[in-house]
């Protein structure tokens, strides 16, 4: 079985701070993960995906993560954030015989204050 | 390209109820996905559709059930609706089930059982 554990479920930080959102999974196989950003009374946009290659993954709005196996992490990061970055972050998982299924987090809500 | 569409945006019903929920795949998109967001929690897996077949469910019980059509959109149905089944409804299309890390959310169906 898959989950994922997000650290923080709230996260403050100021304008043109720079922030992190901590994401940790555990799964036996091979994994799929996702960051995702919902916005008040909206669904899930997709930010950013790793599926193999560079553990380094640049998403949408300037966020980034990076995918560490040994540590089980993919921590979700922006040098820079705006008060538009205000929203609930998840971080989801998924692979094995799960392809077609996402695990979702308890989700971070990143309050960007001016 | 159209995206992801859901309705209706807002539902209310009473304990014991049945509820349809609908959804309309993002052009091109064969397969859909629902999961079920309760407030201050990670969306939780329901179940998904591939060619209108059942393909993968979560821990839902059966009044949960779905279709698929051959247009390929989707309709969610719960039967004996309980407090507990109050929840933001998500439905997310792909394009190929093995694809299906790629998923593209609609808006979602708010849905209050008193």
């Amino acid at each position: 079985a898959q989950s994922v554990t997000q650290l923080d479920s709230q996260v403050p930080v100021f304008e043109e701070a720079p922030v992190e959102l901590r994401c940790n999974y555990s799964s036996s196989v091979s994994v799929y993960l996702f960051w995702y950003v919902q916005y008040p009374n909206q669904g899930l946009q997709l930010l950013l995906k790793y599926l193999s290659g560079s553990t380094l993954v640049k998403g949408i709005n300037g966020f980034e993560a990076e995918f560490n196996k040994s540590q089980t992490s993919f921590h979700l990061r922006k040098p820079s954030v705006h008060i538009s970055d205000t929203a609930e972050y998840f971080c989801a998982v998924s692979g094995g015989t799960s392809y077609g299924k996402l695990t979702f987090g308890q989700g971070t809500i990143l309050t960007v204050h001016p | 390209e159209t995206g992801v569409t859901q309705s209706p945006t807002h539902l209310i019903k009473t304990r014991g109820q049945q509820v349809t929920l609908r959804c309309s795949s993002q052009s091109g998109h064969n397969t859909v996905s629902w999961y079920q967001q309760a407030l201050g929690q990670g969306p939780q897996f329901i179940f998904q559709y591939y060619r209108e077949e059942e393909n993968g469910r979560g821990n839902f019980p059966p009044r949960f059930s779905g279709l698929q059509f051959p247009n390929y959109s989707s309709e969610l149905n719960v039967n004996a609706l309980e407090l507990d089944d109050s929840a933001l409804y998500l439905c997310a299309s792909s394009l190929e089930q093995w694809s299906s890390y790629e998923q593209y959310f609609g808006p979602g169906t708010r849905l209050t059982v008193t």
